[in-house]
């Protein structure tokens, strides 16, 4: 099956600073990219996903990148706020009929003021 | 509107007593699922609905029983659970189980088992 790596565990960065995490996958049938933001006592929430079939994809101050011959995809926070501090995880899935998501094991993102 | 709703936010219960879970979605969304997450954990598939029917249980306790009434419901009924079942209870929808379909999660149910 799937296994997705994400790294680091934690990150601290100074507000306005840019933040990246990383994550790699194993299968290369994975077409599919979420990154989820959770904030504490809440659901994960969708920030931004990316497709087998784009290197790049931006949504104002966040960006996902995708290298597929090397099998990782990164999350790109710039001009980082403090209200960025949460939890994120990284997601892949297959192409196919009842696949599901797999996901890292989560990056706590800390920003101070 | 990509809101998933649950009820309630936190459940307290016995070992001994029943209880359900309830998860509303009406962006037409005909894929549902249930996660459970602890603390500091990813979430964990527990079940999968398509077209209101079960596609997907990962070895799921039976003391976990979901249930699909219709379309925008999905229910999660809990019995004689153990202490190590206290968890956040998630549910989350997609436009079905195709290729990428972006799941949306709900707030997710606190549930303490004493």
């Amino acid at each position: 099956g799937e296994n997705v790596e994400q790294h680091p565990s934690t990150l601290s960065v100074q507000e306005g600073d840019s933040a990246v995490i990383k994550c790699t996958y194993s299968d290369s049938a994975s077409n599919y990219f979420p990154w989820y933001k959770q904030e504490l006592g809440k659901g994960p929430q969708l920030i931004i996903d990316i497709r087998s079939n784009v290197g790049e994809k931006k949504d104002q101050r966040i960006a996902v990148t995708l290298n597929k011959t090397a099998k990782h995809f990164s999350l790109h926070i710039t001009e980082t706020q403090p209200e960025d501090s949460a939890v994120y995880f990284c997601a892949a899935r297959m192409n196919s009929g009842y696949s599901t998501l797999t996901f890292g094991k989560g990056t706590m993102l800390l920003v101070s003021p | 509107d990509t809101e998933v709703t649950q009820t309630p936010k936190h459940l307290v219960m016995g070992m001994t007593n029943k209880k359900s879970l309830k998860c509303e979605q009406h962006m037409g969304h005909r894929a549902m699922y249930w996660y459970k997450q602890k603390a500091k954990k990813p979430p964990e598939l527990m079940f999968v609905y398509s077209y209101e029917k079960l596609s997907i249980n990962e070895s799921v306790p039976s003391r976990f029983s979901p249930e699909c009434p219709n379309s925008s419901l999905l229910n999660l009924h809990l019995h004689a659970l153990q202490p190590e079942d206290s968890a956040l209870y998630l549910c989350a929808s997609s436009q079905g189980i195709g290729r990428g379909d972006t799941q949306y999660f709900g707030p997710g149910t606190r549930l303490t088992v004493l």
